[in-house]
Parts: C-alpha cells; sequence; structure tokens
C-alpha cells in the first residue's frame, strides 16, 4: 500500500532554515509527480509546491515562490522541502501528497497524503 | 488567479443529504477539473472526490460531486449522513500554470 512519512519539521527561529523530507513506499515513486500543501493552525489548505515525475518541472506558490526549493530523489524515493528565509506565518503542518497521473505534466489532484509535519517558526 | 469560495459552516442529522457548494470567482468552473478532500480533526486529507464527479476506490457512493456552469460552481453532495461523515471538506482546483487553488474549507457538522 502506499505509504508517505514526512520528517524533518520543529521549531526554528525566523529567518532561519529547515529541510523536510517525504519518504515514499508502495508504488514506483519515479513515475509520478509529488506535491507539499501545508495547514496553518485553524486555517485551511494552502498549496506549497509540486514537482514532475522526473524532476524537469518545478511549480510554487506565491507565498513561498523564491525562499522554498522542492527537488527529489528518484534513487532513494524521496522528495524534499528546502525552507528559506522562513517567518512566522510559514507555521503549520506541511503534507506531501502523490499525484494521481501517471508520468504526466498535468499534476492537478493527489490521490495519497502522508500524515503531515509540523513546522513552528517562532522567537 | 481566480479564488474558490465555499460556505463556512454546513450542518444536518444522519440520513439526510447535504451539499457543499464551491463557486469560481473568474474563469469557467468547466475549464479545470475540481476535487474535493475531506479532513477529519487531526488527520490528513483524504480525496472523496476527484476531475468534477469521479470517485476514488474505497469511497462511498454517498459522495458525489457535479459542476454547474450557470453558477459556475461546483457541488459536492453526501446522502444518508453518518456521523463519521463530519470533518472538513475542501474544494481544490487549479489554473492554467499547474498552480494549485483550494477553496476555504467547510466544516460539516453531523447533528
Amino acid at each position: 500500500q502506499v505509504q508517505l512519512v514526512e520528517s524533518g519539521g520543529g521549531v526554528v527561529q525566523p529567518g532561519r532554515s529547515l529541510r523536510l523530507s517525504c519518504a515514499a513506499s508502495g508504488f514506483t515513486f519515479s513515475n509520478y509527480g509529488m506535491h507539499w500543501v501545508r495547514q496553518a493552525p485553524g486555517k485551511g489548505l494552502e498549496w506549497v509546491a509540486v514537482i514532475s515525475y522526473d524532476a524537469t518541472i518545478k511549480y510554487y506558490g506565491d507565498s513561498v515562490k523564491g525562499r522554498f526549493t522542492i527537488s527529489r530523489d528518484n534513487s532513494k524515493n524521496t522528495l524534499s522541502l528546502q525552507l528559506n528565509s522562513l517567518r512566522e506565518e510559514d507555521t503549520a503542518v506541511y503534507y506531501c501528497g502523490k499525484d494521481y497521473y501517471l508520468t504526466s505534466p498535468a499534476m492537478h489532484l493527489c490521490d495519497y497524503w502522508g500524515q503531515g509535519i509540523l513546522v513552528t517558526v517562532s522567537s | 488567479n481566480f479564488m474558490l469560495t465555499q460556505p463556512h459552516s454546513v450542518s444536518a442529522s444522519p440520513g439526510e443529504t447535504v451539499t457543499i457548494s464551491c463557486t469560481r470567482s473568474s474563469g469557467s468552473i468547466a475549464s479545470t477539473f475540481v476535487q474535493w478532500y475531506q479532513q477529519r480533526p487531526g488527520t490528513s486529507p483524504r480525496t472523496v472526490i476527484f476531475e468534477d464527479s469521479r470517485r476514488p476506490s474505497g469511497v462511498p457512493d454517498r459522495f458525489s460531486g457535479s459542476v454547474d456552469r450557470s453558477s459556475n460552481s461546483a457541488s459536492l453532495t453526501i446522502s444518508e449522513l453518518k456521523t463519521e461523515d463530519e470533518a472538513d471538506y475542501s474544494c481544490q482546483s487549479y489554473d492554467n500554470t499547474n498552480h494549485w487553488v483550494f477553496g476555504g474549507g467547510t466544516r460539516l457538522t453531523v447533528l
């Protein structure tokens, strides 16, 4: 069965950096785009970034563009998100998600989600 | 870019039918697919409807999705409500550059 397990969260001061990882199993990781979506405390879902199955396409939400970097290692079945210049408003649970479409540049929806990892940005 | 607007909350009794709307602010609702995600308290999202009206395996047929061009909105309908359906429901679509847009989420209370 598909499993996505996030790690790397924690408490960090504003302006500092953090790196999140998502370990994938139960499917052919190299065939699917992957997403990061976050949810601030008491708020709705916010899309963060997506990377295509072959890492040739990357898109970012406006609030994180230029500060966050999405990447993947298909040899290790791992998705990553590098969070730089963190702000208090980046405090959220971060979810990784598997895209539904097989080897497609159309990365429109997630069919599986991880359990989420909390990032708290506070001085 | 466009916005997706959902009611903040809806409520209904067990056995009843409830519909949650998701209205697109600009551009046609039919131009891109709409997905619906269920999120019970303290858990990760679960896809209940994708591509406007398709249901993933394991999602009961009490859940259905539709799109209405006249109101430029999508809807999630849950029939024969059960207490386990109590959750937050969020719609999601995307623009022509693959950037996602979420609705603000609707809290469903099953009284």
